[in-house]
């Protein structure tokens, strides 16, 4: 299958600081990728869709000045949280798409686990 | 508000015997509903799906069962190998968009 990759794997940073988490697909072009967040025991909750090129939708409650996602190619997309809290510490996991292929062709990245502290 | 439920947080089966995972959901707009399968440090992985249209749809040692009048879908790994070793993850969407609403997970273990 396709492979996506992500940058970091896992990460601590300070309370204040921005971390940029990247999410790339190596051997195919993407033309939307997702975020999601896990918080412990709870399930993988989608954050954003992102389309290349274009402004990323956010679900309900998700804060976009804060979840910053940028998608400026078809194989990689951004996100970077800003000012980041000790409430932010979660698993971010991204997965990109060809949406003309069906759901079947949404693969995921491997995740990156965020500690602030 | 879990609009995908995953009950049983772990199952544990003897290698050979059939493994049965299961999924309710609340939302009566999905239509749409598959499984991931996630080993450790990795992400999911998309293994088999099924349409409302259908009741059932089989690949090779998968089986995904839907019933809709309960909201109910489960998935049957027969025979089970330690291989099968992971979390599983039911998913399920609306054809109105490709949005996925995951459930929590449930942890297999497969025991030789």
């Amino acid at each position: 299958g396709a492979v996506v990759s992500q940058h970091p794997s896992w990460v601590i940073c300070k309370s204040g600081t921005s971390v940029k988490i990247e999410c790339r697909s190596l051997d195919f072009q993407a033309t939307t990728m997702f975020w999601y967040r896990q918080f412990p025991k709870q399930s993988l909750m989608l954050m954003a869709t992102s389309n290349e090129g274009s402004k990323a939708t956010y679900e309900q409650g998700v804060e976009k000045d804060k979840f910053l996602i940028n998608h400026a190619s078809l194989t990689l997309s951004t996100l970077t949280v800003t000012s980041a809290h000790p409430e932010d510490s979660s698993f971010y996991i991204c997965s990109a798409a060809t949406l003309a292929g069906g759901w079947e062709t949404q693969y995921f990245g491997p995740g990156t686990r965020l500690l602030v502290l | 508000d879990q609009q995908v439920k995953q009950n049983s947080p772990s199952l544990s089966v003897q290698e050979g015997r059939i493994s049965i995972l299961n999924c309710d959901y609340t939302n009566s707009m999905f239509d749409y509903f598959l499984w991931y399968k996630k080993y450790p440090a990795e992400g999911p992985t998309f293994l088999i799906s099924i349409s409302s249209i259908k009741d059932k749809n089989e690949d090779g040692r998968f089986t995904v069962f839907l019933n809709k009048s309960a909201k109910h879908l489960s998935l049957h790994i027969v025979p089970s190998q330690p291989g099968d070793s992971a979390v599983y993850f039911c998913a399920a969407s609306a054809s109105s968009n490709y949005k996925l609403t995951f459930g929590k997970g449930t942890l297999l273990t497969v025991n030789p």
